[in-house]
């Protein structure tokens, strides 16, 4: 039973374009979304997250979306660089088990310069 | 923040053999978790390690084919037992919240 999905393997987007990664998840009991980016032989290092109580959280060029009703977040990039190159995962986590994430598959970003 | 590490960064195992991985975290931690992501698969968390009890297993994990020590606040291993080819993944250690990830032991078993 796959709690979060990222139903878009791979995307591929201009340098200085937006790029948008969607994630969807089953579980109504998450109520914290984070969003991670992956480097090959190297570990998720964790990029933003939103709690359920916000629909929108913005770092920098990175914003997060959070649509509750539809169970639905999105991550938007702007403008997207070449080392924004990664596999981006999605994850949630429940209350009380915060520490505890699951993860989605993973959407492998390609910023084409 | 928390800078982990771990050892070793890749190993080829035979089949039916053991591999223990070490993660070693810079800052003292409560809890700190293993996760398993296969070829192509999302990360699945395998257990949580509480330093002083017993690790806590999720569904489709058990302690004797992945046991774990958590010796103090800033160590732990994870053994992988009985090895088969479908062991081979990328195994990362965690801690904190977000969760910080160490870079990972990429298992390949022959």
């Amino acid at each position: 039973d796959q709690q979060v999905k990222q139903n878009s393997p791979s995307l591929s987007v201009q340098e200085g374009r937006i790029s948008i990664l969607n994630c969807d998840y089953t579980n109504s009991m998450f109520d914290y979304f984070l969003w991670y980016k992956k480097y090959p032989a190297e570990g998720p290092t964790f990029l933003i997250s939103i709690s359920s109580i916000k629909d929108k959280n913005e770092d920098g060029r990175f914003t997060v979306f959070l649509n509750k009703s539809a169970k639905h977040l999105s991550l938007h990039i702007v403008p997207s660089q070449p080392g924004d190159s990664a596999v981006y995962f999605c994850a949630a986590s429940a209350p009380g088990g915060y520490q505890k994430v699951t993860f989605g598959t993973g959407t492998k970003l390609q910023v084409i310069p | 923040s928390a800078v982990i590490s771990q050892k070793p960064s890749r190993d080829i195992c035979q089949r039916g053999t053991s591999l223990t991985i070490q993660c070693q975290v810079d800052s003292q931690v409560t809890m700190m978790f293993w996760y398993r992501q296969q070829p192509g698969q999302s990360l699945t968390l395998i257990a949580t390690a509480n330093q002083g009890s017993e690790a806590t297993y999720e569904s489709g994990f058990v302690i004797d084919k992945f046991p774990i020590s958590r010796p103090n606040l800033t160590f732990s291993t994870l053994t992988v037992s009985n090895l088969s080819p479908e062991d081979s993944s990328i195994y990362l250690c965690s801690v904190g919240t977000p969760s910080y990830f160490g870079p990972g032991t990429r298992l390949t078993v022959l």
